[in-house]
């Protein structure tokens, strides 16, 4: 199947700092790729949808100057976590949809980055 | 506002027990539905998905879902469980775009 994978897996970072988290389609391109976060016992909670070529949308709720999001290709798409704090600390996890077809709605997830902030 | 709930959060089985999670979901559209599991340690992946047709759903590793438009459920199943399904399970459905389940984690008991 798809792959997808996420760089880094973890990163610990000082408040105020800010991280970059990539997410690449390895096999296949993306024209659109998700970003999700994931706190504990909770579900997944989309935070924006990426269209390569364009800008991303943000859910409600979602600050789009803290969360800076970039597809500049079909295969890669970054994740910046800008001035960071301690409440951002979170499982990130990122998904790839594949091309229009049967399985355009299908996404293919990334295993997630563990960010901590100090 | 539209919402995907797992009833059951922690569920201990033993090995050939046999399995449902429940899922309902809040939205009276066109839906797609699918179900994820996330084994310990690894990424998300797509266990069956229910787009039209058929409302029983097969899915890899012996897992069948189906899909009740009048009880807007769309629960797992399994038969007879292994120790290998322990895993982290998650219930997804698309309206204009995905929402999750809170998970729910299964261990089966060898």
């Amino acid at each position: 199947g798809a792959v997808v994978s996420q760089h880094p897996s973890r990163v610990i970072c000082k408040s105020g700092t800010s991280v970059k988290i990539e997410c690449r389609s390895l096999d296949f391109q993306a024209t659109t790729m998700f970003w999700y976060r994931q706190f504990p016992k909770k579900s997944l909670m989309l935070m924006a949808t990426s269209n390569e070529g364009s800008k991303a949308t943000y859910e409600q709720g979602v600050e789009k100057d803290k969360f800076l999001i970039n597809h500049a290709s079909l295969t890669l798409s970054t994740l910046t976590v800008t001035s960071a704090h301690p409440e951002d600390s979170s499982f990130y996890i990122c998904s790839a949809r594949g091309v229009q077809g049967s399985d355009s709605y299908e996404q293919y997830f990334g295993p997630g980055t563990r960010l901590t902030v100090t | 506002a539209q919402s995907v709930s797992q009833h059951n959060h922690h569920v201990i089985l033993s090995e050939a027990a046999s399995l449902e999670l429940g899922c309902n979901y809040s939205y009276g559209g066109t839906v797609n539905l699918f179900w994820y599991v996330q084994y310990p340690g690894q990424h998300l992946q797509l266990l069956l998905k229910y787009f039209s047709g058929d409302p029983l759903v097969k899915g890899i590793k012996g897992f069948e879902a189906e899909f009740i438009k009048s009880k807007f459920s769309f629960n797992l199943r399994k038969p007879s469980v292994q120790w290998s399904d322990t895993a982290e399970y998650f219930c997804a459905v698309r309206f204009n775009k995905f929402y999750f389940g809170s998970g729910t984690k299964l261990n089966v008991k060898p």
